[in-house]
């Protein structure tokens, strides 16, 4: 089955400055990869997603890139905001029914 | 908004007990999951189903579990015999045709 590796497990940035995660899954047919945003206590929440059709994909101060020779894929924020403070989740879906393996989460820490 | 719907918000239970764990999915929606989180660790898939069967089920879904759709709205997860590592946060969610899967606020059960 689908294998997603995520890092850094925590990361600490000060206000305004630009965040980067990266996962891996190890899938190739893997072809559907979303962002979540889990807030302390709080359902998950798709923040961005990306196809395999397209290498990246931008909202606002979000963006995320994906590289499917190397099976990686990254979310960028830039210009932090203390309410950028969460855990981040990144998942793979192969096609069919849509199941998403997630990777182990990412602890952003926005620091004012 | 449309969202997913879970009750109850928290229940408690004797191990060996059985449970019923509720969700509402967006109306229109095709692709009905359950998912659980552990204390601070990621979110695994427990099982999927559409066209009212199982489409795919993990190595956690054992004969302990089931899933059922009662009507047009409802999907339920039951546990038959909780054990305490049970204990974890269910989240339901659902998505329609295109792969976004929108989760539930989750229903945190405690096996005591």
């Amino acid at each position: 089955g689908e294998n997603v590796e995520q890092h850094p497990s925590t990361l600490s940035v000060q206000e305004g400055d630009s965040a980067v995660i990266k996962c891996t899954y190890s899938d190739s047919a893997s072809n559907y990869f979303p962002w979540y945003k889990q807030e302390l206590g709080k359902r998950p929440q798709l923040i961005i997603d990306i196809r395999s059709n397209v290498g990246e994909k931008k909202d606002q101060r979000i963006a995320v890139t994906l590289n499917k020779t190397a099976k990686h894929f990254s979310l960028h924020i830039t210009e932090t905001q203390p309410e950028d403070s969460a855990v981040y989740f990144c998942a793979a879906s192969p096609p069919g029914d849509y199941k998403l393996s997630f990777g182990a989460g990412t602890t952003v820490t926005v620091r004012a | 908004e449309p969202e997913v719907t879970q009750t109850p918000s928290h229940q408690v239970t004797q191990m060996g007990q059985e449970v019923i764990l509720r969700c509402v999915p967006i109306s229109n929606h095709l692709y009905f999951y359950w998912y659980r989180q552990i204390l601070g660790q990621k979110v695994e898939f427990l099982v999927s189903f559409y066209n009212n069967e199982i489409s795919e089920k993990s190595e956690i879904f054992d004969d302990q579990f089931s899933v059922e759709r009662p009507d047009g709205s409802n999907f339920t997860l039951k546990i038959r015999s909780t054990k305490l590592e049970d204990s974890a946060m269910y989240f339901c969610a659902s998505s329609g045709s295109g792969a976004e899967a929108f989760f539930g606020q989750g229903t945190r059960l405690t096996v005591v």
